[in-house]
Formats: C-alpha cells, sequence, structure tokens
C-alpha cells in the first residue's frame, strides 16, 4: 500500500538557518503530493502541493519538489524563523485504485526554531 | 479552496457516553474525510463520507463506534460512541477535491 517516510525529528534550528525536511513515499499510482503544517495547539493547513513530476509546490518561503525518479517531496526553506516552530506533516493522496483520493500522512516532523 | 467549519473545538467528556462532531463546508464537495490523530502521533484515516451512501470505513475502526452521517453535500458529523481513555485524541475532518482542506479540529479528552 501508500506510504510516506519522513526524516525523524525533532529539529532545532537557529533563525535565519536553512531548512531541510526529507520525505519519501511509496504508491501504486501516480500520487499527488502536499506539506502540510500544525502549529501549536491548531488544525492541519496546507503549506504547499505538487501534482506532477518536476512540478514546485511553493509558499511563505518553503519549497517542495516533486521527485518521480527519487520518489521524493522534501521541504525546504532559506531561512527559517520562530514563528515556523511547528509539525510538519508530508502526505500523499493517491486516486489510482479506487483510493477515493484519501491523504496518506508520514508521521510528522517537529520543527523548533530558536532566536 | 474550501472552508471548513468544525465544532465543537474541545470538549471533556465522561467514559461511556458519546460526543458527536460537525463539519459544516462552504462549497459543496463530493468528499469528506475524518481523520484521527491520538496524542504526539500522525493522522490516521477513519472514514470516507460520501453524500447518498454509507460511510466506507479504514481497517480497525467499525460503524457502531464510529457512526458517520452525510446528509448533504456540505455537511458531515461524527459521532465517537461509548467512549474511553483511548479515544482521547484530535480529530479532524477534511473536504477534497484536491488539496484537501481541514477543519480546526475537535480536541477530546475523555476522563
Amino acid at each position: 500500500g501508500d506510504s510516506v517516510t519522513q526524516m525523524e525529528g525533532p529539529v532545532t534550528l537557529s533563525e535565519e538557518a536553512f531548512l531541510t525536511i526529507n520525505c519519501t513515499y511509496t504508491a501504486t499510482g501516480y500520487p499527488s503530493l502536499f506539506w502540510y503544517v500544525q502549529y501549536p495547539g491548531e488544525g492541519l493547513q496546507l503549506l504547499l502541493k505538487a501534482t506532477k513530476a518536476d512540478d514546485k509546490g511553493s509558499n511563505k518561503g518553503f519549497e517542495a519538489t516533486y521527485r518521480k525518479e527519487t520518489t521524493s517531496f522534501h521541504l525546504e526553506k532559506g531561512s527559517v524563523q520562530v514563528s515556523d516552530s511547528a509539525v510538519y506533516f508530508c502526505a500523499l493522496s493517491d486516486r489510482s485504485g479506487g483510493s477515493n483520493y484519501k491523504l496518506t500522512f508520514g508521521k510528522g516532523t517537529l520543527l523548533t526554531v530558536n532566536p | 479552496s474550501a472552508v471548513i467549519s468544525q465544532k465543537p473545538s474541545r470538549d471533556i467528556c465522561q467514559r461511556g457516553t458519546s460526543l458527536t462532531i460537525q463539519c459544516q463546508v462552504d462549497s459543496q464537495v463530493t468528499m469528506m474525510f475524518w481523520y484521527r490523530q491520538q496524542p504526539g502521533q500522525s493522522l490516521t484515516l477513519i472514514a470516507t463520507a460520501n453524500q447518498g451512501s454509507e460511510a466506507t470505513y479504514e481497517s480497525g475502526f467499525v460503524i457502531d463506534k464510529f457512526p458517520i452521517s452525510r446528509p448533504n453535500l456540505t455537511f458531515s458529523t461524527l459521532t465517537v460512541s461509548n467512549m474511553s481513555p483511548e479515544d482521547s485524541s484530535i480529530y479532524l475532518c477534511s473536504a477534497g477535491d484536491y488539496g484537501y482542506t481541514f477543519g480546526s479540529g475537535t480536541r477530546l479528552t475523555v476522563v
């Protein structure tokens, strides 16, 4: 079945540091890929998405590129801020094989940014 | 993308009771999904709710414990029945077409 593997956290960075959170996936079809963010005490917000190979999703300084050849969708940001402290989830939606468009999530990566 | 209003935002319930969570979407959507997020964990899909048909449950989740209604294309409810402390989680609904939007979640504590 489908699965998403994220780098284990927690990740602790200083403000303005470069961020990479690795995400790889396994899917039977051709999935769409997502990054979600969950701030403390809040629900889930869509951060960015990509629907086909070589697409780059971007939002709020975060970027991720859909790499079909390496089945990866790594999240990057050039300069993190304290306000980026949150849990980040990588997810896929595989519409093939009657999977009903459901999302399969990675385990989440806790990011803490210190001033 | 759709905007989802979910309520209640949090509740503390006695074991053995039931809680119904509501999600209202600001536009018509074909599919709605209910997820559970146990403390410190990722999200697990409970069921898919389509209007006019019975919900489809994932392995490990049953209708008697988590009955779902989907009376129209903008609304769904999830009931957590006969609750125990193990049901303490965040419950989230999402609406799809693409890049699915989530409700703000219901933080349930069972005592």
